[in-house]
């Protein structure tokens, strides 16, 4: 069966640190990834996704970045994270286009102070 | 921005049908209607999906009207279990996937 792992759960970091956000999908290949961000008490924000290793496509400009570097591995970064970068990320996967279904990690909590 | 309107909330009472509204009215021929569901702290969780007819499965029943601009998803025997914000999505492929502030479901004893 497919698993979806992503970590840290709870990150608390200051202002101007890096972020390194890590997710990995087992028991598929060539899966779609994706990253969205939840504010607290609000929707979810697509960040980023990916339909192969190296192919990031960017939905909003910010503060953050994405890379694929093998198959089933998505990572999120920020250089100097600011204080909007605070809230809930999720990590998710598709096999692929028009399955009609993301499967969703476990979440990673990021407060910036 | 999302595409979908909903309630902002609902109350249920258990082991009664549940049944959460969503508008949808700028929808095109190629997009599907979503429905998801996010217990608090978690990730979000599919539910089901359809383009044109009414769609059942184990969790529950979608019904789509024939001009496509509404929804109705239906949980059948509401528990507990089911208390969570409910989002529905209209997209064409997974890739465009826009989560709105969605209906928080409250189901009570």
């Amino acid at each position: 069966s497919q698993t979806i792992h992503q970590w840290p759960a709870t990150l608390v970091q200051p202002v101007g640190s890096p972020l390194s956000l890590e997710c990995t999908v087992e028991g598929t290949s060539n899966p779609n990834l994706y990253w969205y961000r939840q504010a607290a008490g609000r929707g979810l924000q697509l960040l980023f996704y990916s339909v192969g290793i190296g192919q990031i496509s960017s939905e909003v400009p910010q503060n953050l970045s994405a890379s694929r570097p093998q198959d089933r591995q998505f990572i999120l970064s920020s250089k100097k994270l600011l204080l909007s970068d605070s809230g809930f990320y999720l990590c998710a996967w598709s096999g692929g286009l028009d399955t009609g279904e993301l499967f969703f990690g476990e979440g990673s909590r990021l407060t910036v102070l | 921005d999302a595409k979908t309107t909903q309630p902002p909330s609902m109350d249920c009472a258990e082991g009664r049908a549940a049944n959460l509204p969503c508008n949808h009215s700028t929808i095109s021929g190629n997009e599907y209607v979503y429905w998801y569901r996010q217990i608090h702290s978690q990730g979000p969780q599919y539910i089901i999906h359809g383009l044109k007819n009414n769609e059942t499965n184990e969790m529950a029943s979608l019904i789509i009207t024939e001009d496509r601009k509404s929804s109705t998803l239906i949980l059948p025997h509401a528990t507990l279990r089911d208390t969570a914000v409910y989002y529905c999505i209209v997209s064409y492929n997974n890739n465009d996937m826009r989560f709105g502030a969605g209906t928080r479901l409250t189901v009570k004893p």
